[in-house]
């Protein structure tokens, strides 16, 4: 079974700009988390999403949202780009509501310039 | 939220040396997870075990979800093991947020 995908891996924007991260999850998982990792914060919750409805979202502010589509398949965007943003983004799925294990795609590194 | 503290924040080994890596966590847990980040930056799965122990290989993991640790042993270290290692987890009231604590890093020398 494939594990979850995400496009672009790397990705280089500059301030002001904003950014569409794609995500899909494994065959079967209807839910999908967000997270972002950065040196000085660590790992972070962005959002999750469950059936193209956003479940739950993390401290970040409005210029982070996302979105589920009917395959499961997540997109998350980052609006008017800050420096600060510079990060690793990370999707996970989850065969949601059975099972709370989480399981990760290779990231995609945003560098903001 | 939950708070989860890993030790030691860095450890040297010689290969083929034993480790043992903390998790402390200050909730009850519905679900603790042991992940390998990679040096691209992909966690990999290691054990999902919120109770009890598992083995794989030269890994195993313990939690003692009543006393709120788990541990993670490397037996026979290989340099493949490097990399950072996090610990986390979700509770009851929060069972869709994985919190994760700050890592252990690990360097296996030849």
């Amino acid at each position: 079974k494939a594990g979850v995908t995400q496009t672009p891996r790397y990705l280089i924007k500059t301030r002001g700009q904003q950014v569409t991260l794609s995500c899909s999850p494994i065959s079967g998982h209807r839910s999908v988390s967000w997270y972002q990792q950065t040196p000085g914060q660590g790992l972070q919750f962005l959002f999750e999403y469950f059936s193209e409805t956003q479940r739950n979202k993390g401290n970040f502010p409005g210029r982070f949202s996302g979105r589920q589509f009917s395959n499961s398949r997540s997109e998350m965007n980052v609006s008017t780009l800050e420096l600060g943003d510079s990060a690793l983004y990370l999707c996970a799925s989850r065969w949601y509501p059975s099972s709370y294990e989480q399981y990760f795609g290779p990231g995609t590194r945003l560098t903001v310039t | 939220g939950i708070q989860v503290e890993q030790s030691p924040p860095d450890l040297i080994l010689q290969e083929g040396a034993n480790s043992t890596l903390r998790c402390n966590f200050s909730d009850s847990v519905n679900n603790l997870q042991w992940f390998h980040q990679n040096p691209w930056g992909q966690l990999i799965n290691l054990f999902y075990i919120p109770s009890g122990t598992k083995q794989n290989g030269r890994l195993s993991a313990t939690t003692v979800a009543t006393e709120r640790y788990s541990l993670l042993y490397i037996s026979s270290s290989q340099t493949t093991d490097s990399g950072v290692y996090f610990c986390a987890v979700t509770n009851l009231s929060n069972d869709y947020k994985l919190s994760f604590g700050a890592g252990t890093t690990v360097t296996v020398r030849a």
